[in-house]
């Protein structure tokens, strides 16, 4: 049971490149988190997801899109990476009804 | 809206306690505590639902006064294990966290 797997664990990318994070939970979880954390900070929500097919804005949605087509996969994209964008990056899944968020080992990203 | 933790940080010696404050300006209907150290990622500790309280964790635990929109995590008699950046989390669907306390744990 592998619970949230988050790839890649580690990127690096140029400024103005794209790139997708990949989140994926095989606990039949309604809903779905990305998250960002600077360093010495605390987790900022960037979008989430409360079923296939939706997705909403949270804290920090600027810069970044998501797509929940599947039950399990919830897909973080950076269409233009700007250095601000370094940071690492979370995922989380829960049941409906918001019991004891599942967290993903995070993906670190640079952005040169 | 992002909840408010104090301390920002605290440093303790093994076996001291130690109290760490959440509070919103939005009604609070349930609150999450969560534990990080450095380079994982966070772990649940425990879920305080409105009305209730609910002891989860070794010697930690926490109370919720939702009337007055706060929740604070107890450590007593603290380990060296203690030692990370605890989070409070709360909002419906749009899950938020607080900035973080952390927490040293001395020998």
């Amino acid at each position: 049971n592998a619970g949230v797997t988050q790839t890649p664990k580690f990127r690096v990318l140029k400024t103005g490149q794209s790139m997708t994070l990949l989140c994926a939970q095989d606990m039949n979880h309604e809903y779905m988190y990305w998250y960002r954390q600077d360093p010495g900070m605390g987790l900022r929500l960037i979008h989430y997801s409360v079923g296939e097919g939706t997705t909403a804005k949270g804290e920090v949605p600027d810069g970044y899109n998501v797509s929940r087509l599947k039950k399990q996969n919830f897909l973080l994209g950076l269409e233009s990476a700007a250095p601000s964008q370094t940071s690492v990056y979370f995922c989380a899944s829960t049941r409906q009804g918001l019991g004891e968020l599942f967290f993903g080992e995070g993906s670190r990203l640079t952005v040169l | 809206q992002q909840p408010v933790q104090s301390p920002q940080a605290v440093i303790l010696r093994e076996g001291e306690d130690a109290v760490i404050n959440c509070s919103s300006s939005k009604a609070l209907y349930s609150v999450h505590w969560y534990r990080q150290k450095h380079g994982e990622a966070p772990v649940f500790l425990m879920i305080l639902l409105k009305g209730g309280e609910q002891k989860g964790h070794d010697k930690i635990s926490a109370s919720f006064n939702e009337k007055k929109q706060q929740s604070s995590l107890y450590l007593t008699a603290s380990q060296l294990s203690y030692s990370g950046t605890y989070f409070c989390g709360t909002g419906g669907q749009n899950f938020v966290f607080g900035p973080g306390t952390r927490l040293s744990v001395l020998p």
